[in-house]
């Protein structure tokens, strides 16, 4: 059974670069298409966008300015990198896969608390 | 982009009773593009229903998808005390993917 596991900084410094990253266990990260997803108190879901360990990426148009998403084979996880961050950039995120054959997501991670705050 | 309207915003009701959550989308979305989520305060959310009413593995009968091209609708045939939740719809049928702003099920 995959499991997915978020990890990085819970609170970040306006104008700073936000950085997570999501460990794979249970299957290999060279497969799939890996994405982000964020929930902001109060809004809705929203995608951020995906990679695959090929070098596709795929990103929402609101965010791909300020949004890297890549795959790491040699530790199986792969990460956000997320600049100029604001308050609005608060939010719990998500690591989740994308499940080809289902077209959706079928496994999430826990999600993270990342906070924008000076 | 779509946008996905999800009604109501809160379902009050007793377990044992029927829940219907609707799920209306600004532009046609294939069936096959259309899914439901749960999501439990503190958990991440739980795939539930796939191609609009296919449920996924583990998920139970009494909960049932249906629906095409703008409208949608997740059914719960009977509440269990489990299924007290917030529940998302979202589409991929054009990118971006959205997801709709939830239903909250609550205990009447």
């Amino acid at each position: 059974q995959v499991q997915l596991q978020e990890s990085g900084p819970g609170l970040v410094k306006p104008s700073e670069t936000l950085s997570l990253t999501c460990t794979v266990s249970g299957d290999s990260v060279s497969s799939y298409y890996w994405n982000w997803i964020r929930h902001p108190p109060g809004k809705r879901l929203e995608w951020i966008g995906y990679a695959h360990f090929s070098g596709t990426t795929n990103y929402n148009p609101s965010l791909k300015s300020r949004v890297t998403i890549s795959v790491d084979t040699s530790k199986n996880q792969f990460s956000l990198k997320m600049t100029s961050v604001t308050a609005a950039d608060t939010a719990v995120y998500y690591c989740a896969k994308w499940g080809e054959s289902l077209e959706a997501f079928d496994i999430w991670g826990q999600g993270t608390v990342v906070t924008v705050s000076s | 982009e779509i946008v996905l309207t999800q009604s109501p915003d809160t379902l009050s009701l007793s377990p044992g009773e029927r829940a219907t959550l609707s799920c209306r989308a600004s532009q046609s979305v294939s069936s096959s593009h259309l899914t439901w989520y749960q999501q439990k305060p503190g958990q991440a959310p739980r795939l539930l229903i796939y191609g609009a009413s296919n449920r996924a593995t583990g998920i139970p009968d009494r909960f049932r998808g249906s629906g095409s091209g703008t409208d949608f609708s997740l059914t719960i045939s009977r509440l269990e005390p489990e299924d007290f939740a917030f529940y998302y719809c979202q589409q991929y049928s054009n990118s971006p993917l959205t997801f709709g702003q939830g239903t909250k099920v609550e205990i009447k």
